[in-house]
């Protein structure tokens, strides 16, 4: 079956330590997407990737760092920078057309130990 | 600005109500999308219906019809006769274009509580 895949599905961070979050997909998506989302405050970008080899900031990009070598992989590294990341973060992809629906994986929950 | 407000925060119905969950939004943009997905507690955000801002026809599908009104910038989202199974957090979404891509904006959510 198509779909996303996204692990760990919990983890655990400790202080100065990056982390890195993966995000595979099978649907022969050009887009794909990270997703943070906090209590009361819905979905926030943080990356997306239009095309592999190519990825633009969203809205909260500041203490997290991507890479597009593949059109099937999105990996998010969460680095020490990033001073709060307890949250859950959620990967999706869509076709380019900005019409079309995105597909989200079941999303990982970081914490810091 | 681009923002998608969705001011119910939690809602809380018995089986068999109907339940609407509102959703309004603001862009300059002439051209745009909305969506509605459903986050069931497993996690994962679940398509529901995409709307772009030429068709303001009311959809209905099963249980759940959608109503957009571009006079109020209104996308709201109506379950007849709501069953437990619909209990999650429900997003309303506006896909803009951007230079070279698009952008969306989802709402902040809202939970649906559904009890038998």
């Amino acid at each position: 079956d198509g779909g996303i895949t996204q692990s760990p599905k919990y983890l655990f961070r400790k202080e100065g330590q990056n982390v890195t979050l993966s995000c595979e997909q099978n649907l022969n998506h050009d887009a794909m997407y990270w997703y943070r989302q906090d209590p009361g405050q819905g979905l926030r970008l943080i990356y997306y990737s239009q095309i592999v080899n190519d990825f633009q900031k969203g809205d909260i990009a500041e203490g997290y760092s991507v890479s597009r070598e593949k059109k099937e992989s999105f990996p998010l590294t969460v680095t020490s920078a990033q001073k709060n990341p307890t949250a859950f973060y959620l990967c999706a992809s869509s076709a380019r057309d900005n019409n079309q629906p995105q597909h989200f994986g079941d999303g990982t929950r970081l914490s810091i130990l | 600005a681009q923002k998608v407000t969705q001011a119910q925060t939690e809602i809380s119905v018995v089986e068999k109500e109907d339940v609407t969950l509102d959703c309004v939004y603001e862009t300059r943009d002439t051209t745009y999308y909305l969506f509605w997905y459903k986050q069931p507690p497993s996690g994962e955000l679940v398509f529901l219906i995409r709307r772009n801002s030429f068709d303001e026809q009311n959809e209905i599908s099963g249980r759940y019809s959608w109503n957009f009104q571009k006079s109020t910038s209104s996308f709201n989202f109506t379950i007849t006769a709501s069953q437990v199974v619909d209990s999650a957090v429900y997003f309303c979404a506006l896909s803009r274009p951007l230079t070279g891509g698009f952008k969306t904006i989802f709402g902040a959510g809202t939970r649906l509580f559904v009890k038998a």
